[in-house]
């Protein structure tokens, strides 16, 4: 059984500084996604991850893949309050349709 | 642009009674999901469907559960005898070709009183 892995759970931190989520997944997998969710709003698609070593980079946010160590990070750089939101990666197990979602890393970004 | 919608936005039920989710999957997509997102907890993969038949069902998706695709435009999700333990946040899902990026509906709150 695929199991997805986020930490930290929780985040507070201050504008400006910088910070990283991990996600760790427990089987094979190449694809790898990350979303962004606001309170009672729907699951915005961030990236998509699809080899080893991939790394993309938005704005503020950028994200990585290491599939040997089965390891994503979502690295915020010099955070701003608009980043304030909940953060899931979530993986697409091989051969599987379906999505498995880590529980997700609450972000509060305080001025 | 293109997005998928789903109706309602809000739904409360009485316990037992049968309830269908609404969803217009983005228009040339060929996979569709149902996900579901109890209060404050991760999101569950529920189902996929593709070419007019379910591809993959996880343990949640029990008998009591059920999609169809009854047109080509509408895409739902029934559940046929509600529980309060039903009560979540149920979003579909719409991709052109699995296993690209999936694009999320604004979802239906579901509310089993």
């Amino acid at each position: 059984e695929l199991k997805v892995e986020q930490n930290p759970l929780f985040l507070s931190m201050q504008e400006g500084k910088n910070y990283t989520i991990y996600c760790n997944y427990s089987t094979t997998s190449d694809r790898l996604y990350w979303y962004r969710q606001d309170p009672g709003k729907s699951l915005e698609s961030l990236f998509v991850l699809l080899s080893n070593g991939a790394v993309k980079q938005e704005g503020r946010l950028m994200a990585s893949l290491d599939t040997k160590a089965r390891l994503s990070t979502l690295h915020i750089t010099a955070a701003v309050h608009d980043l304030s939101a909940t953060y899931f990666c979530a993986v697409l197990g091989a051969g599987a349709d379906g999505l498995t979602f880590g529980k997700g890393t609450h972000l509060i970004i305080q001025p | 642009e293109p997005e998928v919608t789903q109706t309602p936005s809000h739904q409360v039920t009485q316990m037992g009674q049968e309830v269908i989710l609404r969803c217009v999957p983005i228009s040339n997509h060929l996979y569709f999901y149902w996900y579901r997102q109890i209060l404050g907890q991760k999101v569950e993969f529920l189902v996929s469907f593709y070419n007019n038949e379910i591809s993959e069902k996880s343990e949640i998706f029990d008998d009591q559960f059920s999609v169809e695709r009854p047109d080509g435009s509408n895409f739902t999700l029934k559940i046929r005898s509600t529980k309060l333990e039903d009560s979540a946040m149920y979003f579909c899902a719409s991709s052109d070709n699995s296993p690209t990026e999936a694009f999320f509906g604004q979802g239906t709150r579901l509310t089993v009183v």
